[in-house]
């Protein structure tokens, strides 16, 4: 498998302006989990999913952020209108199931560098 | 809540030096801890993880991590560091519900030569 994949690795985009960061989580994974690092908090958890149906949200830090997973193999974090505060690198990972089974472990992954000016 | 704390913003120690880095965590019942890896431009990586049973946990790469429960820690150790180890590490724990982690800030390792 070739790993949690991210695009755009890069994204520069100018405010006001709708931005949409894709994943695509390893084959087989029921968790995708959706992070924003940045300088001043550091790696916050915005959103998770268990088989495309959203959890847990109270991380997505207001209303201009949304995220979808419409099928097992894809998911969306949207920002509309962006504004230069959310310039942060955005990560997405995935994992097997509860992190009580010592098998499982949540991957990460590249991320996408979001510049907004 | 959970939270995670790393003391040590950046350290820096020479090829072949010990390494330990410090992580203090804060939760109410038994954790599940992990530390986690960042090269530059890359994702995290996971380097061991703590669960239950022995509290020495051994990883990938070398590191090993103690889990003591008196103190609140998981402070991730290293005999021998190699220039390649250079990158910046979290210390992370698992508040019981799926893999929803909670992060410290980081530690940046640089080594010299």
């Amino acid at each position: 498998d070739a790993g949690v994949i991210q695009s755009p690795r890069h994204e520069v985009t100018e405010m006001g302006q709708e931005v949409t960061l894709r994943c695509k989580p390893i084959s087989g994974h029921d968790y995708l989990f959706w992070y924003r690092q940045t300088m001043m908090r550091g790696l916050e958890l915005l959103i998770y999913f268990n088989n495309n149906v959203p959890i847990d949200d109270s991380g997505m830090p207001e209303d201009r952020f949304s995220a979808k997973m419409p099928n097992a193999s894809f998911s969306t974090l949207k920002i509309q209108p962006s504004e230069p505060r959310d310039s942060a690198v955005y990560f997405c990972a995935s994992s097997l199931a509860l992190t009580g089974d010592l098998n499982t472990e949540a991957f990460f992954g590249q991320g996408t560098r979001l510049t907004v000016v | 809540a959970q939270s995670v704390t790393q003391p040590d913003i950046h350290i820096t120690v020479s090829e072949g030096a010990s390494l330990e880095l410090r992580c203090n965590y804060s939760y109410g019942a038994t954790p599940y801890l992990f530390w986690y890896v960042q090269s530059p431009g890359q994702g995290l990586q996971l380097l061991l993880k703590y669960f239950s049973g022995d509290t020495l946990v051994q990883g990938i790469k070398g590191f090993e991590a103690e889990f003591k429960r008196s103190q609140s820690s998981f402070n991730l150790r290293k005999p021998s560091v190699h220039w390649s180890d250079a990158a910046e590490y979290f210390c992370a724990v698992e508040s019981g519900t799926a893999s929803k982690l909670t992060f410290g800030t980081g530690t940046r390792l640089q080594v010299t030569l």
